[in-house]
């Protein structure tokens, strides 16, 4: 069975950093797109970016709200995929989640919430 | 970047009636667009993909149609448990961009 599960967030100061991860299992990890997801308090999807398999050049794609300030990366040794973000702003509180996909997103992790605020 | 536009943004329905969801793009994006179904408190669940294809294990009455600039969403038969917010998603173009949502109720 597919899994996904974030971990990481937290309540951070504005301007501080933070960085997520997300375990995958149960499918073969190396051959995923993984995306992050982001949804604020009571409103929608937000699409942040997603990194290609290796085999697709692991090319990677942001979100303009979050481009400059975040980062993903991954480790096909460990399963996992991060998201680095930095200059943290109010407007970033939200629950990340990662999701497998380079079309339709196929499977959601259950999310972390981050919470910024002084 | 393409907006996705869906309607209505809330509807309050009884059991086994049938509902329609819209999601109309702001340019033609062939079939690439998504279903997706929030339940409170859960994470989103895949329900079609590509304008009309059902994604596995997903209920025989949930279906999609439509391509270029309009969609929609059909339940034939609601369920209690259909309970939810509706997402559609285009991965034409990026950015990957989501519709705004459609909140479903039960009465």
């Amino acid at each position: 069975e597919e899994q996904l599960v974030e971990s990481g967030g937290d309540l951070v100061k504005p301007g501080g950093s933070l960085s997520l991860s997300c375990v995958g299992s149960g499918f073969i990890f190396s051959n995923a797109w993984m995306n992050w997801v982001r949804q604020a308090p009571g409103k929608g999807l937000e699409w942040v970016g997603r990194i290609k398999s290796k085999v697709n050049g692991e090319t990677i794609d942001y979100a303009a709200p979050v481009k400059g300030r975040v980062s993903i990366s991954r480790d096909d040794s460990k399963n996992t995929v991060y998201l680095q973000m930095n200059s943290l702003k109010p407007e970033d509180t939200a629950v990340y989640y990662c999701a497998t996909g380079g079309f339709y997103l196929d499977y959601w992790g259950q999310g972390t919430l981050v919470a910024v605020s002084s | 970047e393409i907006v996705l536009t869906q309607s209505p943004d809330f509807q309050s329905v009884t059991p086994r009636e049938k509902v329609t969801i819209t999601c109309r793009a702001s340019q033609s994006i062939g079939t690439d667009l998504h279903w997706y179904q929030q339940k409170l408190d859960q994470s989103p669940k895949l329900l079609i993909k590509f304008a009309s294809q059902p994604f596995s294990g997903v209920p025989s009455r949930f279906s999609g149609s439509g391509s270029g600039t309009d969609f929609t969403l059909t339940i034939n038969g609601l369920e209690a448990e259909d309970a939810a917010t509706y997402y559609c998603h285009q991965s034409s173009s990026l950015p990957v961009t989501f519709g705004q949502g459609t909140r479903l109720e039960i009465k």
